[in-house]
């Protein structure tokens, strides 16, 4: 089945620099890839996601790269801001769902912006 | 619009009671899912419904069921919650069941004492 490995698993940096957070996974069929932001008591909510048709994707400062060879995709954040600080998850389905849409998760990155 | 909804906000439970936790979305999305989200463990799916009048188990579905009776609603109950099922609890929605992209609510915070 699908294994999501997600590094680092907290990361901290200054105030406009950049964050780079990444991912492996197994299954060499998946085709979907998103990134989601959970804030401090809040749902994940979806920010930016890939398919396999494509090797980059950008919205304004974030942007998702993915290499389907070496089975890794990877979250790019610019001028980082404090309000970028929350939990990102990443994810992907397997081939074989078994009859539903499943998502297989990192278990996230904590990012931490400092003024 | 509200999307969805999760209810209570969070709760405390004696150990061996139930406990229904309430999902309702206004996007007239077919699937609805349930995640626990644990530390460290990232989330993983407890049961899902691609469309109205089916369930399905995902991958830590012991302790917990669900139904859904109609499009907006996917209760899931404890029928006798253990300590172990201390967690945060998300409702998710999709379009569709073969749409890949979904939709998570607020979460409720669940602690089994």
């Amino acid at each position: 089945g699908e294994n999501v490995e997600q590094h680092p698993s907290t990361l901290s940096v200054q105030e406009g620099d950049s964050a780079v957070i990444k991912c492996t996974y197994s299954d060499s069929a998946s085709n979907y890839f998103p990134w989601y932001k959970q804030e401090l008591g809040k749902g994940p909510q979806l920010i930016i996601d890939i398919r396999s048709n494509v090797g980059e994707k950008k919205d304004q400062r974030i942007a998702v790269t993915l290499n389907k060879t070496a089975k890794h995709f990877s979250l790019h954040i610019t001028e980082t801001q404090p309000e970028d600080s929350a939990v990102y998850f990443c994810a992907a389905p397997p081939m074989f769902s078994g009859g539903y849409n499943k998502l297989i998760f990192g278990a996230g990155t904590r990012l931490a912006v400092h003024p | 619009i509200a999307g969805i909804t999760q209810a209570p906000t969070s709760q405390i439970l004696a150990a061996g009671r139930r406990m229904t936790l309430r999902c309702t979305q206004d996007m007239r999305h077919n699937a609805m899912y349930w995640y626990r989200q644990d530390l460290g463990l990232g989330l993983r799916l407890i049961h899902y419904s691609n469309t109205a009048g089916t369930t399905g188990k995902g991958e830590v579905p012991d302790g917990y069921s669900v139904s859904r009776a109609n499009t907006d609603d996917f209760p899931l109950t404890l029928a006798s919650a253990v300590p172990s099922q201390t967690s945060v609890y998300f409702c998710a929605t999709s379009p569709t069941s073969s749409t890949d992209t979904q939709y998570f609510g607020p979460g409720t915070r669940l602690t089994v004492l």
